[in-house]
């Protein structure tokens, strides 16, 4: 098993470009994240979904959008990038059934990152 | 809010030494308490959680944590830390029902001397 997988590992945007970030999992979960990482701020939540086809937003969705139309998928893209978004990206899944209410809390297994630029 | 605190930032102890990194969570409910470890350019990989039960849990690598209730604290330890083992760590909270969502404190960085 690959794990948590993401493309591209690095990018570098100019201001106003767009792109696409991809997150793959092979360990069938239900629920995926996207969060960013910035110095002396730890991981913030971008957006999550709970299961294909849904998404919703996280503590600092502005500047983002994300699908999931497959359950292994979760994409994060930027319309119009600005020097503001330059982070790491991570993207983590983690288990849960889908229509059933999970009363705990699944551990959450982290993809390796993508470092991005905009200049 | 939820909130994670971190009170370290940037930790050094010598090759051998014992560690103790700190974490407190604020929030009313029962917490579900995680420690991630992050090594330089890499993902975030679990080092041990805390669910319910005996409020001292193992993880890998040598690691443990206690869970203490009274204290709203949840603090990482090593007896004997190893070069391998500086990194960044990071200590996270989730609650039930909430999508399995995890809030995360700001990190603290271990640098090891040898």
């Amino acid at each position: 098993n690959a794990g948590v997988t993401q493309t591209p590992k690095f990018r570098v945007l100019k201001t106003g470009q767009s792109m696409t970030l991809l997150c793959a999992q092979d360990m069938n979960h239900e629920y995926m994240y996207w969060y960013r990482q910035d110095p002396g701020m730890g991981l913030r939540l971008i957006h999550y979904s709970v299961g294909e086809g849904t998404t919703a937003k996280g503590e600092v969705p502005d500047g983002y959008n994300v699908s999931r139309l497959k359950k292994q998928n979760f994409l994060l893209g930027l319309e119009s990038a600005a020097p503001s978004q330059t982070s790491v990206y991570f993207c983590a899944s983690a288990g849960g059934a889908f229509g059933r209410v999970t009363f705990g809390v699944e551990t959450q297994y982290f993809g390796p990152g993508t470092r991005l630029l905009v200049l | 809010a939820q909130s994670v605190t971190q009170p370290d930032i940037h930790i050094t102890v010598s090759e051998g030494a014992s560690l103790e990194l700190r974490c407190n969570y604020s929030y009313g409910a029962t917490p579900y308490l995680f420690w991630y470890v992050q090594s330089p350019g890499q993902g975030l990989q679990l080092l041990l959680k805390y669910f319910s039960g005996d409020t001292l849990v193992q993880g890998i690598k040598g690691f443990e944590a206690e869970f203490k209730r009274s204290q709203s604290s949840f603090n990482l330890r090593k007896p004997s830390v190893h070069w391998s083992d500086a990194a960044e760590y990071f200590c996270a909270v989730g609650y039930t029902g909430t999508a399995s969502k995890l809030t995360f404190g700001t990190g603290t960085r271990l640098q090891v001397t040898l």
